[in-house]
């Protein structure tokens, strides 16, 4: 089955800063990578995805970018604000199937 | 407003007890999983059913079942409980494949 891999697990930077996190996927025939946000005690919840047949998505502050050659994708957060503070999960889907990465938590410091 | 609801949101037991947790979703969506998280292990698949005749394995089935009893009711059950089942469950659905939404989650802890 599909695997995800995601790193770094523990991010944290500067409020303003930049922050990056990245994924791989095993399973050429994945075709859609979502990136969810989950606040401490919260839900997970969508924040961005892309499909296989596109490279780079953007909404405001955040952006993803997707290598379907090496099968990695990335997410983007610029001008980071305390509320950015969460983990963050990247999945992958093959046919019916969602896989989720291990988490990365992202802590913003004021 | 349209949500998925899990019931109960928290739950102590002790090693061998039969545990139901409970989702319930008023979006209308076919699609309703059952998810898993442990800390650095993401979310990890338990169950999925796409409608009310139609159940699947995900990749940690073992030791779990499921029942869909409605189009929007969707249970998960622990047949006899073990401490490594101790963890936070989370109900979710999707129409067609999709943007997930997810239940509160149910935390379970397994003496």
């Amino acid at each position: 089955g599909e695997n995800v891999e995601q790193h770094p697990s523990t991010l944290s930077v500067q409020e303003g800063d930049s922050a990056v996190i990245k994924c791989t996927y095993s399973d050429s025939a994945s075709n859609y990578f979502p990136w969810y946000k989950q606040e401490l005690g919260k839900r997970p919840q969508l924040i961005i995805d892309i499909r296989s047949n596109v490279g780079e998505k953007k909404d405001q502050r955040i952006a993803v970018t997707l290598n379907k050659t090496a099968k990695h994708f990335s997410l983007h957060i610029t001008e980071t604000q305390p509320e950015d503070s969460a983990v963050y999960f990247c999945a992958a889907r093959t046919g019916n199937m969602l896989t989720f990465g291990g988490g990365t938590r992202l802590m913003v410091k004021p | 407003d349209a949500d998925v609801t899990q019931t109960p949101r928290n739950r102590i037991t002790k090693t061998g007890k039969r545990i139901m947790l409970e989702c319930s979703q008023t979006k209308g969506h076919d699609r309703m999983y059952w998810y898993r998280q442990d800390p650095g292990l993401g979310l990890r698949l338990i169950y999925y059913s796409f409608d009310v005749k139609d159940i699947n394995k995900g990749e940690i089935s073992d030791g779990y079942s499921v029942s869909r009893q409605a189009q929007a009711k969707f249970s998960l059950s622990l047949e006899s409980a073990i401490p490594n089942q101790t963890a936070l469950y989370f109900c979710a659905t999707t129409q067609g494949t999709g943007e997930l939404f997810f239940g509160e989650g149910s935390r379970l802890t397994v003496l």
